[in-house]
């Protein structure tokens, strides 16, 4: 199966500030790729979907770029409620697999 | 609006069985796809299981091939998830999550449910 690793798995950052997070596949996905948010309690919510395409209602702050291996999810300017855990996940081939997470906090 | 409610969920013995239901509403379920996806407690999310929009093709994580049988009706509007020979490692919340395009097998998610607790523990 292809393997997803994530970097960092914690990142500290301030309100306000740029946070960037990094995904890794372990064979090319092309731009079969998603970015997810996490909120303690909650069911994952889209974010990003085809490795750079915002997902419905998702606020401009929010990007994502890469392809084949490598990708990144960028939060501009972390707002409040952007405080919570981001997962990648390949959707080229089943198990469609996602990474460990990155837990983005204060 | 589009809904996924899942249900079935509890605490079982290992070795025992549960069944899990999803049920759907809001958009043509019959043309979309439907994936079971876990978590574990304070851990990652897991593909569990799917079923094609017509129920022709099922697909299965390793870890759970053989003891788990995913199913569908499209006149209900609900997707299944029949768990036998639980084990302690399949404790998770379970996750029913739509495919954000009709009748693609494989794709992102583009709407997930609450999800449902499954404890096994003896």
């Amino acid at each position: 199966e292809i393997v997803m690793t994530q970097s960092p798995a914690t990142l500290s950052v301030s309100p306000g500030e740029r946070a960037t997070l990094s995904c890794r596949a372990s064979q090319s996905v092309s731009s079969n790729l998603a970015w997810y948010q996490q909120r303690p309690g909650q069911a994952p919510w889209l974010l990003i979907y085809t490795a750079s395409i915002r997902a419905t209602g998702v606020p401009a702050r929010f990007s994502g770029s890469g392809s084949g291996t490598e990708f990144t999810l960028t939060i501009s300017s972390l707002q409040s409620e952007d405080f919570a855990v981001y997962y990648c996940q390949q959707y080229n081939k089943w198990p469609q697999t996602f990474g460990q997470g990155t837990k983005v906090e204060v | 609006q589009v809904q996924l409610v899942e249900s079935g969920g509890g605490v079982v013995q290992p070795g025992r069985s549960l069944r899990l239901s999803c049920a759907a509403s809001g958009f043509a379920f019959s043309n979309h796809v439907i994936h079971w996806v876990r978590q574990a407690p304070g851990k990652g999310l897991e593909s569990v299981a799917t079923v094609s929009y017509d129920a022709t093709h099922e697909y299965y994580a390793d870890s759970v091939k053989g003891r788990f049988t995913i199913s569908r009706d499209n006149s209900k509007n609900t997707l299944y998830l029949q768990m036998n020979s639980l084990r302690v490692e399949d404790t998770a919340i379970y996750y029913c999550a739509k495919v954000g395009f009709p009748t693609y097998l494989f794709w992102y998610f583009d709407h997930w449910g609450r999800g449902t607790l499954v404890t096994v523990s003896s």
